[in-house]
């Protein structure tokens, strides 16, 4: 069964403070990973990684993947309280998508 | 131009309704999908669309009915649905070759 797990489920921190969020699946024909934020409303894309060790970077988010072990990191630098929000992973296949629960940060000032 | 609209923004339908929710991209993506998403939960899959025809349907109740009439139009007809059928329903598209899927605002549908 195709299966993402993300961790830890919730996370607390204050501002400035860098954290670390991990995503590993268990994904047949997997062809990509892909990293969302969500805040109220829908999910925004932040990230697609398609290959090992290679890091997706964006201001203070970056993210890499690694194909051997089966999991990707998201991480966050020098947090505000902006980034408070619930991350979304999940493994795609071509035509599907297998979203983890997802990891709900709040960044407290 | 990453813009998948959706319409409306809010719907509040009674059980014997009929109402569908619309979904365009402009963005020449070639599959489009229907998810719903309840409070705390992850986005779970209804249908896809690819190249304008359903390639999955996740074992959703008939009283969801999808539907693709061009390459940048996507909608959900509803009929006779049930307040547990009350979410926020989320239309995406994707880039089939970068693999890329972006969402739409939602609908956020409330069943009495």
């Amino acid at each position: 069964e195709d299966k993402v797990v993300q961790s830890p489920l919730s996370l607390v921190v204050h501002e400035g403070d860098t954290v670390t969020l991990n995503c590993s699946y268990e994904v047949t024909n997997f062809r990509s990973l892909l990293w969302y934020k969500q805040e109220k409303k829908a999910p925004t894309f932040l990230f697609m990684l398609t290959s090992s060790g290679i890091e997706k970077k964006s201001g203070r988010l970056s993210s890499i993947l690694d194909k051997k072990e089966l999991f990707s990191i998201l991480n966050i630098t020098a947090t505000q309280t902006g980034d408070s929000a619930i991350y979304l992973c999940a493994g795609n296949t071509g035509n599907q998508f297998y979203f983890g629960t997802g990891t709900s940060l709040t960044v407290i000032p | 131009d990453t813009e998948v609209t959706q319409t409306p923004k809010h719907l509040v339908m009674g059980m014997t309704n009929k109402k569908s929710l619309k979904c365009e991209q402009h963005m020449g993506h070639r599959a489009m999908y229907w998810y719903k998403q309840k409070a705390k939960k992850p986005p779970e899959l209804m249908f896809v669309y690819s190249y304008e025809k359903l390639s999955i349907n996740e074992s959703v109740p008939s009283r969801f009915s999808p539907e693709c009439p061009n390459s940048s139009l996507l909608n959900l007809h509803l009929h006779a649905l049930q307040p547990e059928d009350s979410a926020l329903y989320l239309c995406a598209s994707r880039n089939v070759v970068l693999n890329e899927q972006f969402f739409g605002p939602g609908t956020r549908l409330t069943v009495l």
